[in-house]
């Protein structure tokens, strides 16, 4: 069965550092996700992606986040300067259409 | 905007046991979908299901759009469900999300 493909599963980096999490969404989907979860909190959406370039994002998503489709497989978001606050389980997911989303296993990332 | 409720917020069952999980919607449904977070942190798919019935093994969920709530049926729990269980409703139109419960948090005891 495809799956959403994340990595790493586990990052951990200095505050202030850029992190890349990268994510292979199913083959044929055209619809491409990250969310977040904060540690003991609800997941939250950060941002959607279609025809190469972003079509949705949520108020959490300001100017350090970014995201960009390098090439035909990958999905990638970076944080330009971590804070601690972004600690938290970011979760990709890619859909066929705007249905069923896919989701990926995480990666959980930890700013020390 | 549209709100996502889910009850209870606990659950604590003896192996063996049924429960059953509710997800209330303060809007139309338009497409649901039910997931379980294991306790690494991991979002498991386990039903898209907009309207209707739909089994999967132990599992099974229902939705009912008109009265906008959904119910996730565990029966004949095991350890191995133990975590938490998020309904997620998606927006649909031009935003292209998903809105998340807070979850119910299931403890199944041996």
């Amino acid at each position: 069965e495809p799956e959403v493909t994340q990595t790493p599963s586990h990052q951990v980096t200095q505050m202030g550092q850029e992190v890349i999490l990268r994510c292979v969404p199913i083959s044929n989907h055209l619809y491409f996700y990250w969310y977040r979860q904060i540690l003991g909190q609800k997941v939250e959406f950060l941002v959607s992606f279609y025809n190469n370039e972003i079509s949705e994002k949520s108020e959490i998503f300001d100017d350090q986040f970014s995201v960009e489709r390098p090439d035909g497989s990958n999905f990638t978001l970076k944080i330009r300067s971590t804070k601690l606050e972004d600690s938290a389980m970011y979760f990709c997911a890619s859909s066929e259409s705007r249905g069923q989303a896919f989701f990926g296993q995480g990666t959980r990332l930890t700013v020390v | 905007g549209i709100q996502v409720e889910q009850s209870p917020p606990d659950l604590i069952l003896q192996e063996g046991a049924n429960s059953t999980l509710r997800c209330n919607f303060s809007d139309s449904v338009n497409n649901l979908q039910w997931f379980h977070q294991n306790p690494w942190g991991q979002l498991i798919n386990l039903f898209y299901i907009p309207s209707g019935t739909k089994q999967n093994g132990r599992l099974s969920a229902t939705t009912v759009a008109t009265e906008r709530y959904s119910l996730l049926y565990i029966s004949s729990s095991q350890t191995t469900d133990s975590g938490v269980y998020f309904c997620a409703e998606y927006l649909g139109g031009s935003q292209g999300n998903l809105i998340f419960g807070k979850g119910t948090k299931l403890s199944v005891k041996p």
